[in-house]
């Protein structure tokens, strides 16, 4: 059974704060640890793909690492805005499928 | 392109009845799966299919069924639907397993009376 984890489950911060979370996924059968962002009332979108232990990935303020030698992701957000306010969904791709973890709802507070 | 759509996008089912929800995708995407998402569980993989003709059970299948006889269409079968069942179900493809779960469509909200 593939596990992945995330944590925390949700976070309240203030608007400029920066944040990170973070996702815990099995180490063997790796293919590839996805980063989404996901909007109420919306579909799941990508932010990032990662594939290479070490690999990092920067999108504007956004960013993820990747660790596949322990099973880790970060994502961080530095300065948050409002506008970050979502689910974010880590995903772990092998064996033919992706799993997806529970998620870490963010709240940005103007 | 459409992208990855879903029909339909509400439906109301009472206890036992059963009933198909279409996944469509233009992209000639090889990789389709089916996720139904429930408060506080985020996505869980129901059903996937690696190619046309082909299908397989995710985490949750258990009073579901699926179908890919055209490699742009995944079906998702509940032959008779519980209350357990009610939830957001949102179907994806993607070209590799790099994409991840790729597209989602816009979701199909079912409730079971």
């Amino acid at each position: 059974i593939l596990n992945v984890e995330q944590s925390p489950q949700s976070l309240h911060v203030q608007e400029g704060d920066s944040t990170n979370f973070t996702c815990s996924f099995p180490s063997s059968n790796f293919y590839a640890l996805h980063w989404y962002r996901w909007e109420t009332a919306k579909s799941p979108e990508a932010l990032f793909v990662m594939t290479l232990n070490g690999d990092e990935k920067k999108k504007g303020r956004i960013s993820a690492t990747l660790n596949t030698k322990e099973g880790y992701s970060y994502l961080y957000i530095k300065g948050s805005q409002p506008e970050d306010s979502a689910t974010y969904l880590c995903a772990f791709s092998g064996g033919f499928k992706t799993i997806f973890g529970a998620g870490t709802r963010l709240f940005v507070k103007a | 392109n459409a992208g990855v759509t879903q029909t339909p996008k509400f439906r109301v089912l009472k206890t036992g009845q059963s009933m198909t929800l279409l996944c469509a995708q233009d992209m000639n995407h090889e990789y389709m799966y089916w996720y139904r998402q429930d408060p506080g569980m985020g996505l869980r993989l129901i059903h996937y299919s690696v190619g046309e003709g082909t299908t397989a059970k995710g985490e949750v299948p258990d009073g579901y069924n699926v179908s890919r006889l055209k490699k742009q269409n995944f079906l998702l079968g509940l032959e008779s639907a519980a209350p357990s069942q009610t939830s957001v179900y949102f179907c994806a493809s993607t070209r590799s397993l790099e994409g991840g779960a790729g597209f989602f469509g816009p979701g199909t909200r079912l409730t079971v009376l």
